[in-house]
């Protein structure tokens, strides 16, 4: 079965940027849309992103809407996350989903703090 | 977007059954058939435990049954196990290629 492998996260001061990747075991990816979803420690999940298939879709949640683009690049099989203007509240775990949210990946951390 | 209501958590001994709601509006939960639900073990991944509302994916005991009337939508667990103690969440599809996740739900098995 594909595994999904999130990157790119760390530690960012407020306003700064930061992209995330996601990358698939096996060339899975692009017959899928895909997903970003977070969680902020302790919390629930919160969708973020979507993109479609061929890459021409996306949507946003509201509380990124303007700071965040996601991409895809079919070629290398990669999803991304240019996030951008960060704020303390986009501290979470950031987790990559397949279409219709059935398989994940293990998340990568993001940290927003001076 | 507000996310979906669920109560925070729920418990049932091992052998018994647990339900729990995931309560949404009439632009997400009770528009579409497109209702999801996750476990989420302690420091893991979500994992999709059910999908279109009621069915389950590959590898998903029968155990695990949903249902949906108006705008919310229920989770029920069968014979609870140990291994079934976890934070469950739902999810909707609202339209516009956006989806909403529920609050979460603690289920321990007692």
């Amino acid at each position: 079965e594909v595994q999904l492998v999130e990157s790119g996260g760390g530690l960012v001061r407020p306003g700064g940027s930061l992209r995330l990747s996601c990358a698939a075991s096996t060339s899975g990816l692009n017959a899928y849309a895909m997903n970003w979803v977070r969680q902020a420690p302790g919390r629930g999940l919160e969708w973020v992103s979507i993109i479609s298939r061929g890459g021409t879709i996306t949507q946003y949640g509201d509380s990124v809407k303007g700071r965040f683009i996601i991409s895809r690049d079919s070629s290398n099989n990669m999803l991304y996350l240019q996030m951008n203007s960060l704020r303390a509240e986009d501290t979470a775990l950031y987790y990559c989903a397949r279409e219709a949210f059935t398989i994940w990946g293990r998340g990568t951390m993001v940290t927003v703090s001076a | 977007q507000s996310a979906l209501t669920q109560p925070p958590s729920a418990s049932g001994s091992p052998g018994q059954s647990v339900t729990i709601s995931c309560t949404g509006s009439s632009s997400d939960v009770g528009a579409y058939n497109f209702v999801s639900w996750f476990q989420q073990l302690s420091g893991k991944a979500p994992k999709l435990v059910l999908y279109e509302v009621s069915k389950r994916p590959s590898g998903v005991p029968d155990r695990f049954s949903g249902s949906k009337s108006g705008n919310t939508a229920s989770l029920t667990v069968s014979g609870l196990q140990t291994d079934d103690e976890a934070h469950y969440y739902c999810s909707s599809y609202a339209g516009g290629n956006k989806y909403v996740f529920g609050t979460g739900t603690k289920v321990t098995v007692l």
